[in-house]
């Protein structure tokens, strides 16, 4: 199975805590993008990224947050010192980059709950 | 500012009947649009997409969606429902002044359809 994989698909965090949900892009695919889930929202845009560089991170909260997707292994998003508003599905998503059109393939999520 | 509306939280078909859901948007000009679903516990898998040309596509699981420019719509429709359709479905677009890409893909909230027996 060549799909976007995402782990883990659920972890549990207390408060203050960090928090790393990681995102393999499928075969082939260049460009990274996170999104977050909260119950009964659609998604948020967080950032955008392609191998080793941010494109786009205008979604992500100033603090506390941040991602990275390396030339080598998967993209990663990094909670630090999580509060309860961050309990939320985190969905990552890749495209190839060209042809740009906007498609996005998305991995299962990562369902994050803080205690 | 660029939205993407799906006026109904919430919709209940009966198995076998027929479904529409609406999807409005405001941009400029003709974006990308697109119709995700998400079952539960689950990613968002394409449905289908519009980038040009016919404007009634068809997509995956008997699914089909018009794009009226007029009333700046894409409203997905379905004849008859399967039980397994009980899902989200949530519209996108891309503008195409952002170059298409999907750095400027907004969704809409989606729509929770219940599929009754």
């Amino acid at each position: 199975n060549a799909g976007v994989m995402q782990n883990p698909r659920h972890l549990v965090r207390r408060r203050g805590q960090e928090a790393r949900l990681r995102c393999s892009p499928m075969k082939g695919h260049s460009h990274v993008y996170w999104y977050r889930q909260l119950p009964e929202e659609g998604l948020k845009f967080m950032v955008y990224l392609q191998k080793e560089n941010i494109i786009d991170e205008s979604g992500m909260p100033k603090e506390r947050f941040s991602a990275e997707f390396p030339k080598e292994g998967p993209s990663i998003l990094r909670i630090q010192q999580v509060v309860r508003g961050d309990s939320a599905a985190y969905f990552c998503a890749s495209s190839p980059g060209l042809p740009n059109t906007g498609e996005l393939f998305f991995g299962e999520g990562s369902r994050l709950t803080v205690l | 500012a660029q939205s993407v509306t799906q006026p109904d939280i919430h919709i209940t078909v009966s198995e076998g009947a027929s479904l529409e859901l609406r999807c409005n948007y405001s941009y400029g000009a003709t974006p990308y649009l697109f119709w995700y679903v998400q079952s539960p516990g689950q990613g968002l898998q394409l449905l289908l997409k519009y980038f040009s040309g016919d404007t009634l596509v068809q997509g995956i699981k008997g699914f089909e969606a018009e794009f009226k420019r007029s009333q700046s719509s894409f409203n997905l429709r379905k004849p008859s429902v399967h039980w397994s359709d009980a899902a989200e479905y949530f519209c996108a677009v891309v503008p195409l002044y952002s170059g298409g890409g999907a750095d400027g893909l907004t969704f809409g909230k989606g729509t929770h359809l219940i599929i009754q027996p």
